[in-house]
């Protein structure tokens, strides 16, 4: 079974600063990957980014970027120079198995992120 | 770039009805999926669909809900008899390669469904 956890219910941060967003996962899954969604206040589910548990370097894409520590078990989402419309709900996933295996998301409880200007 | 669609964005209905949820993946997307998110909490799967069967369904997928591709691009899910507690936005998403683990699920905007 996978589990994700996402400690902080809330966070507030200063408009421009970087922001860290936690998750934790366990898995008994060798092979499985990472995933963080966007939920803004209108409802959508917006994919941000992706991390494999063989990618040895760290997933970017631009302002986003993945600190993933494998050992530790961790994925968490960095946002730099936060903007306004960064201000949503944010949910860690994943999912595991190579083929054949798993194939549906398991998401976290997630993180409301308000930015202030 | 392709996205999931999703109709209604809001559906009231009175319980007891039987509602359907209507879906269209993206187009070279071959595994779907429907996802509930009760208001404020978390993303619950509810039912994956490939090669037009169900692969797999979660304990909250009963009786009550099913699923269908009736023609090559519609995915819908139908509740026979809704309850309140049946209120919920409902996602459906769809993936590529859904059984690679790399492969992200894509999402529509979601039918926020309301039961009275």
């Amino acid at each position: 079974a996978q589990k994700i956890t996402q400690t902080q219910p809330g966070m507030f941060v200063q408009e421009k600063e970087a922001v860290t967003l936690d998750c934790t996962y366990d898995t008994s899954d060798q092979s499985y990957g990472l995933f963080w969604y966007k939920q803004p206040s209108s409802g959508e589910m917006i994919f941000l980014i992706y991390q494999g548990s063989y990618d040895e370097q760290n997933a970017t894409e631009g302002r986003y970027s993945l600190n993933f520590q494998k050992a530790r078990k961790s994925a968490n989402l960095v946002i730099s120079a936060s903007q306004l419309g960064d201000s949503a709900m944010y949910f860690c996933a994943m999912k595991g198995g190579p083929t054949g295996g798993n194939e549906k998301l398991t998401f976290g409880t997630g993180t409301r992120l308000t930015i202030i200007p | 770039e392709p996205e999931v669609t999703q109709t209604p964005s809001h559906q009231v209905t009175q319980m007891g009805q039987e509602v359907i949820l209507r879906c269209v993946p993206i187009s070279n997307h071959l595994y779907f999926y429907w996802y509930r998110q009760i208001l404020g909490q978390k993303v619950e799967f509810l039912v994956s669909f490939y090669n037009n069967e169900i692969s797999e369904k979660s304990e909250i997928f009963d009786d009550q809900f099913s699923v269908e591709r009736p023609d090559g691009s519609n995915f819908t899910l139908k509740i026979r008899s809704t309850k309140l507690e049946d209120s919920a936005m409902y996602f459906c998403a769809s993936s590529e390669m859904g059984r690679l683990y790399n492969s992200p699920l894509h999402f529509g905007n979601g039918t926020r469904l309301t039961v009275t």
